[in-house]
């Protein structure tokens, strides 16, 4: 079974600076990769996702995220952090061969974004 | 305007009073499910429906019922509600539950936060 592993509880980055959020995953074979956004009192809101080919995605919100297959990780990045982002972003994996097999989303990463 | 509805957003009930949230989508998804999420233990899945009067327990069941007579709607029964099912709950949706349903990730709702006193 696949399972994802979100290193890092709590965040937090000023304004204007860069962003890296962790996700590593564990599954036999290529996963689909997902990032997802939780802004204060809102529901989970889809940043990008990994199927194949390229292996940086580009997403909404000026995020994108590299697949390293090497490192079983699919990281989170933006260039230049707006107090806007911050929120609670989850990882998640599907198995490519999962039949029913739902997503499992990983515990989250919170992000305080200061001045 | 393609979505999940829950309803309601907020809830604060007494001890054994029973309780439906209602999670309904237009957008003629095959697969439903709901999650549970508590602080510091991320999101967990209670329960699942691959289509129409299909439904498969998740991670955390016990003290929950679901139903899906029909494809759009999904709602989740507590039976008898105890404090500790107070939590934030979130319905989401797929467009398939078949093989590679994984491919095309959730569409979620708003939330639903329950308080059980």
């Amino acid at each position: 079974a696949q399972s994802v592993t979100q290193p890092d509880i709590h965040i937090t980055v000023s304004e204007g600076a860069s962003l890296e959020l962790r996700c590593n995953y564990s599954y036999g074979a290529t996963p689909y990769l997902f990032w997802y956004v939780q802004s204060p009192g809102q529901g989970l809101q889809l940043l990008l996702k990994y199927f194949s080919g390229d292996t940086l995605v580009q997403g909404i919100k000026g995020f994108e995220a590299e697949f390293k297959r090497s490192q079983s990780s699919f990281n989170l990045r933006k260039p230049s952090v707006h107090w806007s982002d911050a929120a609670e972003y989850f990882c998640a994996v599907g198995a490519v061969d999962s039949g029913n097999t739902p997503l499992v989303f990983g515990k989250g990463t919170r992000l305080s974004v200061i001045a | 305007e393609a979505q999940v509805t829950q309803n309601p957003r907020y809830l604060i009930t007494v001890t054994g009073k029973k309780l439906t949230v209602t999670c309904s989508q237009n957008m003629n998804h095959e697969y439903m499910s709901w999650y549970r999420q508590d602080p510091g233990l991320g999101l967990r899945q209670i329960y699942y429906s691959m289509n129409v009067e299909v439904t498969d327990k998740g991670d955390v069941p016990e003290g929950y019922k679901v139903s899906r007579k029909e494809k759009r709607n999904f709602p989740l029964i507590l039976e008898s509600p105890s404090p500790n099912q107070t939590s934030l709950y979130f319905c989401a949706s797929s467009l398939s539950g078949g093989g590679g349903m994984a491919q095309w990730g959730y569409t979620f709702g708003s939330g639903t936060r329950l308080t059980v006193v």
